[in-house]
């Protein structure tokens, strides 16, 4: 199976915006609305900061937000905080009721 | 809240079955707005999905996985359980359990996370 195509890493400075994108398939990111982000600090549990491509938990900074165009979804961090550096993983609902995950981003805040 | 906490060895010797438990706190896993997931992530590589399960017993595994994995529940017990058989040392990495959204499919609660390690 497959995983969504992440950029292995990406960067920015304190204050500014970045954007991660998840690209996949019509029969998972651009055929469900079920495409979800995930925030992993290191020996940490990942944490869901997006679902359902632009809904944020309660509690999640809306310095967060999702969105998706076709088969590729984005995650958008702005007003980039040093606590941000993280990897952010996305995943998407795929047909045959199964899921998949992208390869990871590792973000780095310069 | 809910709370997740995975057990089982952090040792198996290839070939053999690897086999943990998750117990679920804080909520019930006969809840129907949830499915019970197991999730992996092997050294400084990315989370692979297992599969995940209904309070029905219902399941949906990883097409990667799938001759090698089982999941059950034990509502009585409010856990769910993993079996994977044939490990190698590819199958070595953390093993986590999370609650899936029904209505989102997010994982929106997670548990620690329990290192298993496949070697003679």
């Amino acid at each position: 199976q497959s995983a969504l195509t992440q950029p292995a890493s990406v960067s920015g400075s304190p204050g500014q915006s970045i954007t991660i994108s998840c690209t996949g398939t019509s029969s998972d990111v651009g055929g469900y609305k079920y495409v979800s982000w995930y925030q992993q600090h290191p020996g940490k549990a990942p944490k869901l900061m997006i679902y359902d491509v632009s809904n944020r938990p309660s509690g999640v900074s809306n310095r967060f937000s999702g969105s998706k165009s076709g088969n590729t979804a984005s995650l958008t961090i702005s007003g980039l905080q040093a606590e941000d550096e993280a990897d952010y993983y996305c995943s998407s609902y795929r047909s045959s009721s199964t899921l998949v995950f992208g390869g990871g981003t590792k973000l780095t805040v310069l | 809240q809910v709370q997740l906490q995975e057990s089982g060895p952090g040792l198996v010797k290839p070939s053999q079955t690897l086999s943990l438990t998750c117990t679920v706190s804080g909520g019930s896993i006969s809840s129907g707005d949830y499915y019970w997931s197991w999730i992996r992530q092997p050294p400084g590589k990315g989370l692979e999905w297992i599969g995940y399960i209904y309070y029905s017993g219902n399941t949906y595994y990883n097409p990667s996985l799938k001759s090698r994995v089982t999941i059950s529940v034990d509502t009585s017990k409010n856990q769910f359980s993993l079996k994977l058989s044939s490990v190698t040392a590819a199958d070595t990495a953390v093993y986590s359990c999370a609650s899936l959204y029904s209505g989102s499919y997010g994982f929106d609660y997670w548990g620690q996370g329990t290192p298993v390690t496949v070697s003679s």
